[in-house]
């Protein structure tokens, strides 16, 4: 595709329900980053895949988040019994080795 | 493993008036260096970026940036502000040989322009 396609961009859900994030890359991109922007926050480092390397996990801020990334394609961030705290703009970014990264327009979630 | 520092939370300045923000990083070898900007309710969008060569890097919307290794910076400048540049301007760090962690942020510099 043309860009970083994260899907769906707005999410509500209920507290202690399950959601899942998707995030397709730019074709050919090696590394896939999730971040995480509270409301007039910054970029809060959640996960990060690099080809087929173990992925570098120490952001996920607790037991309930996990992602997923199949090969050098479509990854998935999963938020189980969600909480309000957990609500964000959860952004997704790829690039190619360390170049610059291109991020999607992000999935705003809100836990009511 | 890096870090990057941008010291200024936020930084008000006039129309027309000139602009630095500051970016200082931590590394043990080299990196490339970013400038993103997210304006408000948007995604981030690149500004500019250090990879290697002439350490004075120009960027989208008259902004410039200096690679300093020395005092390991990277402060964006702009000559004359206009309102719409009005954003959160974030520096980012990568090591280009298989770091672990590819891409870290600062914590962000909200820049607000004055009429």
């Amino acid at each position: 595709g043309a860009g970083v396609s994260q899907s769906p961009s707005n999410k509500v859900t209920e507290k202690g329900k399950d959601v899942e994030l998707r995030c397709d890359p730019i074709s050919g991109h090696t590394a896939l980053y999730w971040y995480r922007q509270r409301l007039g926050q910054g970029l809060e480092f959640l996960i990060y895949f690099q080809g087929n390397s173990a992925p570098d996990k120490s952001g996920l801020p607790s037991d309930r988040f996990s992602a997923e990334r199949t090969g050098e394609s479509v990854s998935t961030l999963t938020i189980q019994r969600t909480q309000q705290e957990d609500s964000a703009v959860y952004l997704c970014a790829s690039s190619y080795m360390a170049s610059e990264a291109f991020f999607g327009q992000g999935t705003r979630l809100t836990v009511v | 493993a890096q870090s990057v520092t941008q010291l200024d939370s936020q930084v008000p300045v006039f129309e027309e008036a000139p602009v630095e923000l500051r970016c200082n990083y931590s590394s043990s070898v080299s990196v490339y260096l970013f400038w993103y900007v997210q304006y408000p309710n948007q995604g981030l969008q690149l500004l500019l970026k250090y990879l290697s060569g002439s350490t004075l890097v120009k960027g989208i919307n008259g902004f410039e940036a200096e690679f300093n290794k020395s005092q390991t910076s990277f402060h964006l400048r702009k000559p004359s502000v206009h309102i719409s540049d009005t954003a959160e301007y974030f520096c980012a760090v990568s090591v280009p040989r298989g770091g672990r962690r590819a891409l870290t942020f600062g914590s962000g510099t909200r820049l607000q322009v004055q009429p």
